[in-house]
C-alpha cells in the first residue's frame, strides 16, 4: 500500500523558514516524479513544485520561485520542501503527492497524496 | 498560464440524479485534463485523467468527456458518498500545473 506521510509544518513568523518532509513507502520511490501541492484554508488546490525521479529537473509555481526548494533523497525514500522568506499568503496545508506513472513515463497528475501538514505564517 | 474555470460553483441534487460538472480552459489543453474529488478533511482523490481515463478503483458512475477547452465530469447516478468538492487540473502546458476553483456537489 502506498503511503505518504508529511511532517515539519507549524507556526512561523513572516520571513521565517521551515523544512517539510514526506516519507514514502509502498512503492519504488525513485521511479516516480513527486510534487508538493498546497491548499490555503477554505480555498482550492495550488501546485507548488515538482521534481523528476533522479532530482535532475525541478519546477516551481512563480509565487515561490527563489524562496522554496524542492529536493529528494531516493536512498531514504523522502521528499523535502525547504521554505524560506515565508509570507502570510503561504499559509496552507501542504500535501506531498505522487505521479501515477512509473519510469520512463510521467503523467503529471497526482494519484496518491499524504494527509497534509499545516503551515501557518503569522506574526 | 492556463486558467481553468469550473461551473457551477455549487450543485445540489438528490441521490440517483445525474450530475454534470464543467471545466473550461483559457486555451486548448488537448485532452490533458484530470478530475479530483475532495471530501472535507481529506486529501484529494484522482478520479479521471487525460480527459476520459478512470483512475484505479474509481466506480464506473464517474466519467469524463471533452477535449480542447471544454470538459465535463459526469456522475451518472449520485450516491450519498459523492458529496464533495470536485477539481479539474491540466497538464498540457506547464509549469505551472493548474487547478480549477472547484465545484461543490451537495446531496439533498
Amino acid at each position: 500500500e502506498v503511503q505518504l506521510v508529511e511532517s515539519g509544518g507549524g507556526l512561523v513568523q513572516p520571513g521565517g523558514s521551515l523544512r517539510l518532509s514526506c516519507a514514502a513507502s509502498g512503492f519504488t520511490f525513485n521511479n516516480y516524479w513527486m510534487s508538493w501541492v498546497r491548499q490555503a484554508p477554505g480555498k482550492g488546490l495550488e501546485w507548488v513544485a515538482n521534481i523528476k525521479r533522479d532530482g535532475s529537473e525541478k519546477y516551481y509555481v512563480d509565487s515561490v520561485k527563489g524562496r522554496f526548494t524542492i529536493s529528494r533523497d531516493n536512498a531514504k525514500n523522502s521528499l523535502y520542501l525547504q521554505m524560506n522568506s515565508l509570507r502570510v499568503d503561504d499559509t496552507a496545508v501542504y500535501y506531498c503527492a505522487k505521479d501515477p506513472a512509473a519510469a520512463p513515463y510521467s503523467l503529471y497528475y497526482f494519484d496518491n497524496w499524504g494527509q497534509g501538514t499545516l503551515v501557518t505564517v503569522s506574526a | 498560464e492556463i486558467v481553468l474555470t469550473q461551473s457551477p460553483a455549487t450543485l445540489s441534487l438528490s441521490p440517483g440524479e445525474r450530475a454534470t460538472l464543467s471545466c473550461r480552459a483559457s486555451q486548448s489543453v488537448t485532452n490533458y485534463l484530470g478530475w479530483y474529488q475532495q471530501k472535507p478533511g481529506q486529501a484529494p482523490r484522482l478520479l479521471i485523467y487525460d480527459g476520459t481515463t478512470r483512475a484505479t478503483g474509481i466506480p464506473a458512475r464517474f466519467s469524463g468527456s471533452g477535449s480542447g477547452t471544454d470538459f465535463t465530469l459526469t456522475i451518472s447516478s449520485l450516491e450519498p458518498e459523492d458529496s464533495a468538492v470536485y477539481y479539474c487540473q491540466q497538464r498540457s502546458n506547464w509549469p505551472p500545473l493548474t487547478f480549477g476553483g472547484g465545484t461543490k456537489v451537495e446531496i439533498k
